[in-house]
């Protein structure tokens, strides 16, 4: 069982739809993250939960919404995205003082 | 803004030669960490280095945090085609920034048999 495991591992969705992206960690560890992985763009840090909450957000638009129920699940609902949001959706974790990030294998999200 | 510069960008070698990939900053990190990324998988992490002028290794990978901690270097010796994918390097600031990665753009190594 890998550390860091993340579904569904490729979505394609319409412009109108909606749909959640979940991560689920099993290396005890009390901070998550989202990241996006873009061609041709370093990786762009989205959301950062320390215990459970949200210390940063990082001018993601409100139509990405994160949910943390507990340290170990991370939620991203999507909702009425756009064809520019297609990429790879990373999720990670860490201890909270850091600084090793663990990720899981991502999704690759397609916006038709 | 933070950012980290890795160059190469593109490196494509033959089997047994020898390289290095640069990520340079002109801010401080409190770690740089090193990661390996294959097509369809998320990147898996080969090293961390915190201290100013540390020199890691790991096999063939040797990995170096520059004296100011803003720059790192990774070097492979006698590359193989195992090593082929996308190498990055990421950044830490430390302090109310833990956990916040700031990532260089990416390497992406191709090994020929």
């Amino acid at each position: 069982e890998t550390g860091v495991t993340q579904t569904p591992r490729h979505l394609v969705m319409g412009m109108t739809n909606k749909k959640s992206l979940k991560c689920e960690q099993h290396l005890g560890h009390n901070a998550m993250y989202w990241y996006k992985q873009s061609a041709k763009k370093p990786l762009e840090l989205m959301f950062v939960y320390n215990f459970k909450e949200q210390t940063e957000n990082n001018s993601v638009p409100s139509r990405f919404s994160p949910e943390c129920p507990n340290s170990s699940h991370l939620f991203l609902h999507l909702h009425t995205l756009q064809p520019e949001d297609s990429a790879l959706y990373l999720c990670a974790s860490s201890q909270v003082t850091g600084p090793e990030a663990f990720f899981g294998q991502g999704t690759r999200l397609t916006v038709v | 803004t933070q950012l980290l510069e890795q160059s190469p960008q593109f490196l494509s070698i033959q089997e047994g030669e020898n390289l290095t990939v640069y990520c340079n900053s002109s801010s401080v990190f409190s770690s740089l960490q090193w990661y390996r990324q294959e097509p369809g998988e998320g990147p898996v992490l080969l090293v961390t280095v915190v201290t100013g002028g540390e020199v890691k290794k790991l096999k063939r990978l040797t990995f170096q945090f520059g004296d100011a901690r803003k720059d790192s270097s990774l070097h492979i010796t006698a590359a193989q085609p195992g090593d082929t994918g996308l190498y990055l390097c990421a950044g830490e600031a430390g302090g109310t920034s833990y956990g916040k990665l700031t990532f260089g753009q990416g390497t992406i190594l191709t090994v020929h048999p």
